[in-house]
């Protein structure tokens, strides 16, 4: 079945540090791949996504790229803030199942201190 | 921006009895909502699809008696755990399909059964 496996948390990093959250899927056929940011008492909101292989999406500072041979979708930030601080969940679907049927990681909670 | 409410955002309850989780568009009119479930430390799960004016779509291993969804209008859609027990327990979420195709979720409701 698909899947997706991320790292596990938590994640505490200062500010201005380097942010990789490792993230490896499982599927048959052609996933589009996502990030999700969920901050603290809000849902979650679309961060980023990539529908094929060697496409980057990228957004506020975070970047994904859609590695199809290693079958991973890492999302790295450059310089963290501490207003990244919430919980990350990479994700796919497949067609036809569209945008919105997803399989969801775990999740990773990361907290960046001043 | 379009936002989902989700309510309650937690709730403690004894064994055997119902919990209903509330799930609402605000500024739009949803046809489509998404019910999920997150257990500690395991994948965000989709467990059903919940469509207007008509009968919800499970996944594989969700018992459809034991978690009655009711989406009697476009901006509401329940979730009703019937009965519930300790292995129950767990952090649920919904989202709404709004109509650009775009997906938004609530913040989530965890239910701890006693």
């Amino acid at each position: 079945g698909n899947s997706v496996t991320q790292m596990e948390g938590p994640v505490t990093l200062s500010e201005e540090a380097f942010l990789t959250i490792n993230c490896t899927y499982t599927a048959t056929g052609y996933p589009s791949l996502f990030w999700y940011v969920q901050y603290p008492g809000e849902g979650l909101q679309l961060l980023l996504k990539a529908t094929k292989a060697d496409d980057k999406g990228s957004n506020k500072g975070f970047e994904a790229t859609y590695r199809k041979e290693t079958t991973s979708f890492h999302l790295e930030k450059g310089s963290v803030q501490v207003s990244d601080s919430a919980v990350y969940f990479c994700a796919l679907t497949l067609p036809p199942r569209g945008d919105y049927k997803l399989s969801f990681g775990a999740g990773t909670t990361v907290t960046v201190r001043a | 921006g379009a936002v989902v409410s989700q309510h309650p955002s937690w709730v403690i309850c004894k064994s055997g009895t119902s919990v209903k989780i509330e799930c609402r568009s605000l500024d739009f009119q949803a046809t489509t909502m998404f019910w999920y479930r997150q257990f500690p430390k395991q994948s965000l799960m989709l467990m059903a699809t919940s469509n207007e004016g008509s009968k919800a779509t499970y996944e594989q291993g969700v018992e459809k008696d034991k978690f009655l969804i009711n989406h009697a209008s476009l901006t509401l859609s329940t979730l009703t755990v019937t009965s519930a027990h300790p292995e129950d327990s767990s952090f649920y979420i919904c989202s709404a399909l709004g109509g650009n195709e775009k997906l938004f979720f609530g913040s989530g409701t965890q239910l701890s059964v006693l």
